[in-house]
């Protein structure tokens, strides 16, 4: 199994809103990763986890906030969005030490309106 | 801080011909690696070919071959027999495995095959 399914694929909220961000992984990764696109833009790296423990927060603001509950999921919780948050999120994995190849899910379509 | 460089936005190319595309970096670690993912409309980020730099036998997958510069800081992606199914958004990417598991990306080419 070499997926990392991420749920849900879309998603719609108005900015009082609170909502959560699911990513799920069974290849036995130790490092998993929330990443923030814009259209015709590369990943822009928020978070990263390595042994459920919070290992890089790229300055992101608090109305993101996120969880690893276990070595298989990864949650990244929504509250007060701005329209400037709406995009593509994507969620990746990879092992901890050596080449450490990410697997990425097929991200979810968040809409700040 | 390490740095990624993809000149070229956009290309295209005839299907069953051959493309290149390119990437720099700067870095002054000596250990790391670099990636070049494909990113199809389907907006799944999918790993096209890892290169180590300790390595210099430059790396092969199928029709995917890279042709690794260390000592010029250039890797380049090259696709041969292009297929329909190769048009993506085409990112390259750096990672020092020495800590962090950070991902940097370029900017990346948007590639079409015509038929």
């Amino acid at each position: 199994d070499t997926e990392v399914t991420q749920t849900p694929k879309h998603l719609v909220m108005g900015m009082t809103n609170k909502k959560s961000l699911k990513c799920e992984q069974h290849m036995g990764h130790r490092a998993m990763y929330w990443y923030k696109q814009k259209a015709k833009k590369p990943p822009e790296l928020m978070f990263v986890y390595s042994y459920e423990k919070l290992s890089i927060n790229e300055s992101v603001p608090s109305r993101f906030s996120p969880e690893c509950p276990n070595s298989s999921l990864l949650n990244l919780h929504l509250h007060a969005l701005q329209p400037e948050d709406s995009a593509l999120y994507l969620c990746a994995s990879s092992q901890v030490g050596g080449a450490a190849d990410a697997f990425f899910g097929q991200g979810t379509r968040l809409t700040v309106v | 801080a390490q740095t990624v460089t993809q000149s070229q936005p956009e290309m295209s190319v005839q299907e069953a011909e051959t493309v290149t595309l390119s990437c720099t970096y700067d870095t002054s670690e000596s250990n790391y690696y670099l990636f070049w993912y494909k990113q199809p409309p389907s907006r799944q980020m999918i790993l096209v070919i890892r290169q180590e730099a300790y390595k210099q036998q430059n790396a092969t997958e199928n029709r995917f071959s890279v042709n690794f510069q260390k000592a010029a800081k250039s890797f380049s992606l090259k696709i041969s027999d292009s297929q329909l199914g190769d048009t993506a958004m085409y990112f390259c990417a750096f990672m020092n495995p020495s800590g962090t598991y950070k991902y940097i990306f370029g900017t990346g080419t948007r590639l079409k095959v015509l038929a």
